[in-house]
């Protein structure tokens, strides 16, 4: 089956710090790669998104680039802000199957 | 584009009243809507697939009788928690797909329900 596996928070950094947030899948076929963003008390928000090999996501100096010979989909960002402070979720989408979510990583930016 | 809203975005209930809340698709048709449900610092959880003018999919484990899931139009999905109980305190999150959006799912704000 499908499966999304995350690295486990928080990370902590500060800001104008690199962030990496490490995300590997298991799936068939060729699935679809996202990254979705939840601030607090909010639902989800799509950060990025790639839906083949090599494609890279980008979307607010977020990236990830889509590696299929190491199943990964790395969220990173240069610089990060206080303001991205939030639960970051990888999550992969099969044919017409349904969404499937890694548990979350939490990243706390602090001045 | 592509805006999913929910209402209400909070909600407090007694135990053993019925609480419904509201998925809908404002900008495009919604052929599936997922209802999903979120423990505190914990990932999304699928409760149930709905598409339209069908019976909705529940996932195993979920109680279909208590989370009744109605999608009677393409921009509209309702869930109603019957009998609630505090146990049923929870983050509800609804999503919303469409072919034409190529099955990409856009998430609604959330409802927080809380069960006294």
């Amino acid at each position: 089956g499908n499966s999304v596996t995350q690295m486990e928070g928080p990370v902590t950094l500060s800001e104008e710090a690199f962030l990496t947030i490490n995300c590997t899948y298991t799936a068939t076929g060729y699935p679809s790669l996202f990254w979705y963003v939840q601030y607090p008390g909010e639902g989800l928000q799509l950060l990025l998104k790639a839906t083949k090999a090599d494609d890279k996501g980008s979307n607010k100096g977020f990236e990830a680039t889509y590696r299929k010979e190491t199943t990964s989909f790395h969220l990173e960002k240069g610089s990060v802000q206080v303001s991205d402070s939030a639960v970051y979720f990888c999550a992969l989408l099969s044919g017409y199957s349904t969404l499937t979510f890694g548990k979350g990583t939490m990243l706390l930016v602090s001045p | 584009g592509a805006v999913v809203s929910q209402h209400p975005s909070w909600v407090i209930c007694k135990s053993g009243t019925s609480v419904k809340i509201e998925c809908r698709s404002l900008d495009f048709q919604a052929t599936t809507m997922f209802w999903y449900r979120q423990f505190p610092k914990q990932s999304l959880m699928l409760m149930a697939t709905s598409n339209e003018g069908s019976k909705a999919t529940y996932e195993q484990g979920v109680e279909k009788d208590k989370f009744l899931i109605n999608h009677a139009s393409l921009t509209l999905s309702t869930l109603t928690v019957t009998s609630a109980h505090p146990e049923d305190s929870s983050f509800y999150i609804c999503s919303a797909s469409s072919e034409s959006l190529w099955l990409e799912q856009y998430f609604g704000p959330g409802t927080r329900l809380t069960v006294t």
